[in-house]
């Protein structure tokens, strides 16, 4: 079974803060994604990934940025953190035609 | 443009009754449709999915949801609801955008079981 492992499930940072969301898959899928997920809202997209060093634009990237140095994880960085930024924040992987498989989410507080 | 709409924000039915979330997407090729379920504090579970072949399609927890192409819609239903079943529904449907696949998600309808 896919695991997609979110190395926090709460987290609380101050505004200004670099903030780094990790996230870890164990079934060599190429494809990685970031949403935030605000009641009302549903799930957006922020940044995927393809590939390795490859990253596209969401459709809510604005305050975000990515990393993908290894296959198997992809960070999501808040670089200066603001408290719009409150949120859950989910990750996903996915292979080919498969859907998408998500972790558990970090519930993200900014003060 | 890529949409999903849940037209119900929140649903109460009892326990033992029947179920059917709506979901009404807007895509002008052949859709890839999916339902996911999210427990509070956890992440989304997909319920089934619809690529393509028998419009009728089964998934986990005994839900099914029918593809209806002439109304865009893959709405989801169960016939006896289990106390269980309290959660947030979403439905999806991945697309092609600049040659990348993505997925658009409904807003969600909350689900709350009575008993």
């Amino acid at each position: 079974d896919v695991k997609v492992t979110q190395s926090s499930r709460y987290l609380v940072k101050r505004t200004g803060e670099k903030v780094f969301l990790e996230c870890v898959q164990d079934m060599d899928h190429e494809n990685m994604f970031w949403y935030r997920q605000d009641p009302g809202l549903g799930l957006r997209l922020i940044y995927f990934s393809y590939d390795v060093k490859m990253k596209e634009k969401g459709d809510i990237p604005e305050g975000y940025s990515v990393s993908r140095e290894k296959k198997e994880r992809f960070s999501l960085i808040l670089e200066s953190a603001s408290t719009n930024q409150t949120s859950m924040y989910l990750c996903a992987s996915q292979t080919g035609n498969q859907p998408q498989h998500f972790g558990d989410g970090t519930r993200l507080s900014i003060l | 443009a890529q949409s999903v709409t849940q037209p119900d924000i929140h649903i109460t039915v009892s326990e033992g009754a029947s179920l059917e979330l709506r979901c009404n997407y807007s895509y002008g090729a052949t859709p890839y449709l999916f339902w996911y379920v999210q427990s509070p504090g956890q992440g989304l579970q997909l319920l089934l999915k619809y690529f393509s072949g028998d419009t009728l399609v089964q998934g986990i927890k005994g839900f099914e949801a029918e593809f209806k192409r002439s109304q865009s819609s893959f709405n989801l239903r169960k016939p006896s609801v289990h106390w269980s079943d309290a959660a947030e529904y979403f439905c999806a449907v991945r697309f092609y955008s600049g040659g990348y696949q993505k997925v658009t998600f409904g807003t969600g309808t909350k689900l709350q079981v009575i008993p």
